[in-house]
């Protein structure tokens, strides 16, 4: 069984802050890193693929960056605003099985 | 809107009974992933076809099958439905085989079974 592990749970934050979230992976075998926002009532949506150690993507406010040796990977959020409420959720490969394992999400909420 | 779509969109129905979800992926796309989502559970994998042919498959039951036609939709087969059955069913598809691409979910399908 492959351990896909996301910290915190869930999080509270108050609009303008900046906040960051981790996915813990397998460090052996890696092939990708995948990260999806999942709005309530809507279907996950895409915002990242990473594949190479190192890597560090960015779309607006939003980034993460990727360790593969130590097996893990950052989301971060700067200046959240009410409308990044949503669950984030990671989801890895590795070089030995042909689908995603998703972890089990964290749980955004930005008070305005 | 990703692009992929699903129907329907709601199911009710009852033990024993057989469905089939169905899913129409993104313009271009050839590979068809299956996800289910039950509510104390995570997105589970389910299966994937490529242009056609099963490539991988997941915690599947033998109850459920899936099949990808020629015009690239996929139709996910679940039978002998049982309470535990009712979960949220999504479809994503992406360009190739290969996750180095990033999947694009559709809406979903919420079967409950009574």
């Amino acid at each position: 069984i492959l351990n896909v592990e996301q910290s915190p749970q869930s999080l509270h934050v108050q609009e303008g802050d900046s906040t960051n979230f981790t996915c813990s992976f397998p460090s052996s075998n890696f092939y990708a890193l995948h990260w999806y926002r999942w709005e309530t009532a809507k279907s996950p949506e895409a915002l990242f693929v990473m594949t190479l150690n190192g890597d560090e993507k960015k779309k607006g406010r939003i980034s993460a960056t990727l360790n593969t040796k130590e097996g893990y990977s950052y989301l971060y959020i700067k200046g959240s605003q009410p409308e990044d409420s949503a669950t984030y959720l990671c989801a890895f490969k590795d070089t030995g099985r042909r689908a995603l394992t998703f972890g089990s999400g964290t749980r955004l909420q930005v008070q305005p | 809107d990703s692009g992929v779509t699903q129907t329907p969109k709601h199911l009710i129905t009852a033990t024993g009974q057989r469905v089939t979800l169905r899913c129409s992926p993104r313009s271009g796309d050839l590979s068809v992933y299956w996800y289910q989502q039950s509510l104390d559970q995570g997105l589970q994998f389910l299966i994937q076809y490529y242009n056609g042919e099963e490539r991988a498959k997941g915690n599947i039951l033998e109850r459920f099958s899936a099949q990808q036609f020629p015009d690239l939709h996929s139709e996910l087969n679940l039978s002998s439905l049982e309470l535990g059955d009712s979960a949220l069913y999504f479809c994503a598809s992406s360009p190739r085989d290969t996750s180095s691409y990033e999947q694009y979910f559709g809406p979903g399908t919420r079967l409950t079974v009574t």
